[in-house]
């Protein structure tokens, strides 16, 4: 299996653009989760999802924050406009179900500076 | 203004020795708890997990030891090699649903 898949790995933007992040999860699992992670405040969990459906998203910072799942095998999170405090690596997780045994894989993570 | 940074603690071991590596974790209600290691540039990578029932569990060249008493996690690696030099954390978790709150993580450097 390719793993969690993630794009772009790199960006760097100017503060105000839009920034999408987009995210292909491991085939067949049902969970997709978006995390942040800064030296500040380590990992945080922005929002996941259940078979496509949002179910806990009181981790996005703000309104600016907003992501997606319209199938099982694609989610994006986005931005917009972006801040210099949105530099940050986001990463992208999956797992079969949420219990003990199902491990959340990560994906290698997008590395976002907004200068 | 400027930012400053957050220092993760460190363990510094050498080849052949072993590692032991400490999480506390804060709410007495969850489940299960997980060892992850992230290698520079990389994502989170899983190692090993332990139910809330369990005080401990092998698996290779890796121990976790869970005390429910006072909340305390650890992560024992035998033998520590090079290519365990990494940051590593701890998260828990309830099952069946809710959050994977991770901790703030610990480098292990490992000296040739």
């Amino acid at each position: 299996d390719a793993g969690v898949i993630q794009s772009p790995r790199h960006e760097v933007t100017e503060m105000g653009q839009e920034v999408t992040l987009r995210c292909k999860p491991i085939s067949g699992h049902d969970y997709l989760f978006w995390y942040r992670q800064t030296m500040m405040r380590g990992l945080e969990l922005l929002i996941y999802f259940n078979n496509n459906v949002p179910i806990d998203d009181s981790g996005m910072p703000e309104d600016r924050f907003s992501a997606k799942m319209p199938n099982a095998s694609f989610s994006t999170l986005k931005i917009q406009p972006s801040e210099p405090r949105d530099s940050a690596v986001y990463f992208c997780a999956s797992s079969l179900a949420f219990n003990l045994g199902n491990t959340i894989y990560f994906g290698e993570g997008s590395w976002l500076t907004v200068v | 203004g400027e930012s400053v940074g957050l220092h993760l603690p460190t363990l510094s071991v050498q080849e052949g020795d072993n590692s032991i590596i400490n999480c506390a974790y804060s709410n007495s209600a969850s489940d299960y708890f997980i060892w992850y290691k992230q290698e520079s540039g990389k994502g989170p990578q899983f190692i090993i997990d332990i139910r809330s029932n369990m005080d401990k569990r092998q698996g290779q060249r890796v121990t976790v030891l869970l005390n429910k008493t006072v909340k305390h996690l650890s992560l024992q690696i035998a033998a520590t090699q090079p290519g365990d030099s990494a940051v590593y954390f701890c998260a828990e978790g309830y099952n069946q649903g809710g959050k994977l709150i991770f901790g703030q993580g610990t480098e292990l450097s490992v000296k040739p």
